[in-house]
């Protein structure tokens, strides 16, 4: 089937722009994740949404991040007044629920942002 | 939070060749995945191994649990194994901690 999905592929923007990156996770998967990848800084987590459950928000970097997820779906990670230090690529994940047990996280292509 | 280190940070293969890829983890897991992240930038699930060993094709992976390490073995490598090796460890909060990556490099 379809794997994850995620869009745009490449965005660049001028500083303090706000972005929208858009994730389209595997059909069934109750579990979303968001993590960034930078030179400087590797592969890390942003945000994970279960559910209907509270998402844990405890990886975004600033309050300038947000992201939402609709009917359980599709997710948008907003990035407000972007800086140069958000230049990185932006990857989406998504997994099935197994009644709380972790299951392999399958990766989107990633969006990649600069910030000029 | 967990330290996640993987050795070599690279690698250079002679096409045919077999190597051996290594992540160790500082404290306890609940799961460990590895990935290969091609030229392209797409990360490719390898295996979900949290103790034990599999194997698919010419790669397969060990991980020893109680020992806090994970292998990753390629066995007559090619030029398409070319790409970044990432070891990634999840404690029960869903969230996975990433190694540096091992960047390999097979010449044909």
């Amino acid at each position: 089937g379809a794997g994850v999905s995620q869009s745009p592929s490449n965005k660049v923007t001028e500083k303090g722009k706000d972005v929208e990156l858009r994730c389209d996770p595997i059909s069934g998967h109750t579990a979303l994740y968001w993590y960034r990848q930078s030179l400087g800084q590797g592969l890390e987590f942003l945000i994970y949404f279960q559910g209907n459950s509270a998402p844990d928000k405890s990886g975004l970097p600033s309050d300038r991040f947000s992201a939402e997820r609709t009917g359980g779906s599709v997710s948008t990670l907003t990035i407000q007044r972007t800086q140069q230090e958000d230049s990185a690529v932006y990857l989406c994940a998504s997994s099935e629920d197994r009644g709380g047990i972790t299951d392999t996280q399958y990766f989107g292509p990633g969006t990649r942002l600069t910030v000029l | 939070g967990i330290q996640v280190e993987q050795s070599p940070p690279d690698l250079i293969l002679q096409e045919g060749a077999n190597s051996t890829l290594r992540c160790n983890f500082s404290d306890s897991v609940n799961n460990l995945q590895w990935f290969h992240q091609n030229p392209w930038g797409q990360l490719i699930n390898l295996f979900y191994i949290p103790s034990g060993t599999k194997q698919n094709g010419r790669l397969s992976a060990t991980t020893v649990a109680t020992e806090r390490y994970s292998l990753l073995y390629i066995s007559s490598s090619q030029t398409t194994d070319s790409g970044v090796y990432f070891c990634a460890v999840e404690r029960g909060d869903y969230k996975l901690s990433f190694g540096a990556g091992t960047t390999v490099t097979v010449r044909a």
